[in-house]
């Protein structure tokens, strides 16, 4: 369902940062989540944030959280054409994941 | 297994058939999920088990589609009298317990096509 908002697609050059965004509606989500697919492959997830923080960094990845506006962003430092994929923004209630559309990024040389 | 495994990668059939598709969690993992992942959507969740019972069957579309898992581990969703707005990639996923907190891993698929 579309109770998470994505916008559809992301274009950066090589190098440089993405950032990607997500709005979700349910304030009693516990986390949220980051998943990346590629072409033919399930998805992996890449990060994850739970409801109580502002933010987290792992490696490349900064994950930012503003539970006010129920707003999450992923930004991806020094973007690698590896980097090229849809990626998910998904809201957990309990056990049940939400999941927007999905942004596909693609990385230009 | 080191990841979740779906049988098969693809499947393609004729409206009205009886598919099958399975899923081999995680091992060890007592929670499995199923989902359903239209063209251009995101994975839109099925049905929910905790060991071999559904706990939330509420994204079931209908009652065409129904999912077991008799011992706990392998999962078979089954879809009866196959349309083509059925056409999709089920997608499967499992988790170590289900409290929420608990990552929940993804397999590859199955990309159903219902001709």
């Amino acid at each position: 369902g579309e109770d998470v908002e994505q916008s559809l697609f992301l274009s950066v050059r090589e190098g440089d940062s993405s950032v990607i965004n997500c709005t979700y509606t349910d304030s009693s989500s516990t986390y949220l989540y980051w998943y990346k697919q590629e072409p033919g492959a399930g998805l992996q997830l890449l990060t994850y944030i739970f409801s109580n923080m502002d933010m987290k960094q792992d490696q490349r990845l900064t994950v930012l959280l503003n539970k006010k506006d129920k707003h999450l962003s992923l930004r991806i430092a020094d973007t690698q054409t590896g980097d090229s994929a849809i990626y998910f923004c998904a809201e957990s209630i309990g056990y049940k994941l939400s999941f927007g559309a999905g942004t596909t990024v693609t990385v230009r040389a | 297994g080191a990841g979740v495994s779906q049988t098969p990668s693809n499947k393609v059939t004729e409206k009205g058939k009886y598919v099958e598709l399975r899923c081999d969690p995680i091992s060890g993992h007592t929670a499995l999920y199923w989902y359903r992942q239209s063209l251009g959507q995101g994975p839109e969740f099925l049905i929910y088990f905790q060991g071999t019972g559904a706990a939330d069957d509420s994204g079931l579309p209908n009652d065409r589609f129904f999912a077991v898992r008799p011992e706990g581990s392998v999962s078979t969703l089954k879809i009866q009298r196959t349309e083509r707005g059925d056409s999709a990639v089920y997608l499967c996923a499992s988790s170590l317990y289900n409290s929420g907190t608990d990552t929940q891993y993804f397999g590859p698929g199955t990309r159903l096509t219902v001709l």
